[in-house]
């Protein structure tokens, strides 16, 4: 049972453009979502979060945005950089648990 | 440097044995968390302990099993492994224990722990 999907295993922009990542989810009591990202022969580093109750976050290049509704959330990089490349990891947690729940992942290349 | 040290790096062992993953949170998390990733997998969560009890179980194998010591640094046993258990092994720590309103728990992770079983 899948509950966090990142359908798109894969995806390559060029430099200075936008780079939007997707993520879906099926649990309704979900009520914080993260993006980690990934660096091959590393682990995963925290990128930025949300809270169930907004429907966007920002940080610097980074924005988060969150549609309750469709159950769908999304990463967006503006502008891409090629030290972006990286596998990139959304995530939830459920407001009775800490565990964080994660999708499969999507492998983002930035060229020049 | 993530704060959250793994070890052994790497582990090459063969089919029927057994290893212990260790793990030592980052000062300050009474929580560590396990999590696997198979081959083009997602980290699947195995098991979390706070401050020396297991707190949560996922999909963690009977053939695995985990503990957290009272110097709040775990091991991950594996034993009879299978080829099926090649994977990396991620330890992570956090020192949110819940509860709504707590904002997001965000976890801190290792290097991991790379497992090849021949």
């Amino acid at each position: 049972d899948q509950q966090v999907k990142q359908n798109s295993p894969s995806l390559s922009v060029q430099e200075g453009r936008i780079s939007i990542l997707n993520c879906d989810y099926t649990n309704s009591m979900f009520d914080y979502f993260l993006w980690y990202k990934k660096y091959p022969a590393e682990g995963p580093t925290f990128l930025i979060s949300i809270s169930s109750i907004k429907d966007k976050n920002e940080d610097g290049r980074f924005t988060v945005f969150l549609n309750k509704s469709a159950k769908h959330l999304s990463l967006h990089i503006v502008p891409s950089q090629p030290g972006d490349s990286a596998v990139y990891f959304c995530a939830a947690s459920a407001y009775d648990t800490d565990k964080l729940i994660f999708g499969t992942g999507t492998r983002l290349q930035v060229f020049p | 440097d993530s704060g959250v040290t793994q070890t052994p790096k790497h582990l090459i062992t063969a089919t029927g044995q057994r290893v212990t993953l260790r793990c030592s949170p980052r000062s300050g998390d009474l929580s560590v968390y396990w999590y696997q990733q198979s081959l083009d997998q997602g980290l699947q969560f195995l098991i979390q302990y706070y401050n020396g009890e297991e707190r949560a179980k996922g999909n963690i194998l009977e053939r695995f099993s985990a503990q957290q010591f009272p110097d709040l640094h775990s091991e991950l046993n594996l034993s009879s492994l299978e080829l099926g258990d090649s994977a990396l092994y991620f330890c992570a720590s956090g020192g949110w224990s819940g509860g709504p309103n707590s904002g997001a728990n965000v976890l801190t992770f290792g290097a991991g722990s790379r497992l090849t079983v021949l």
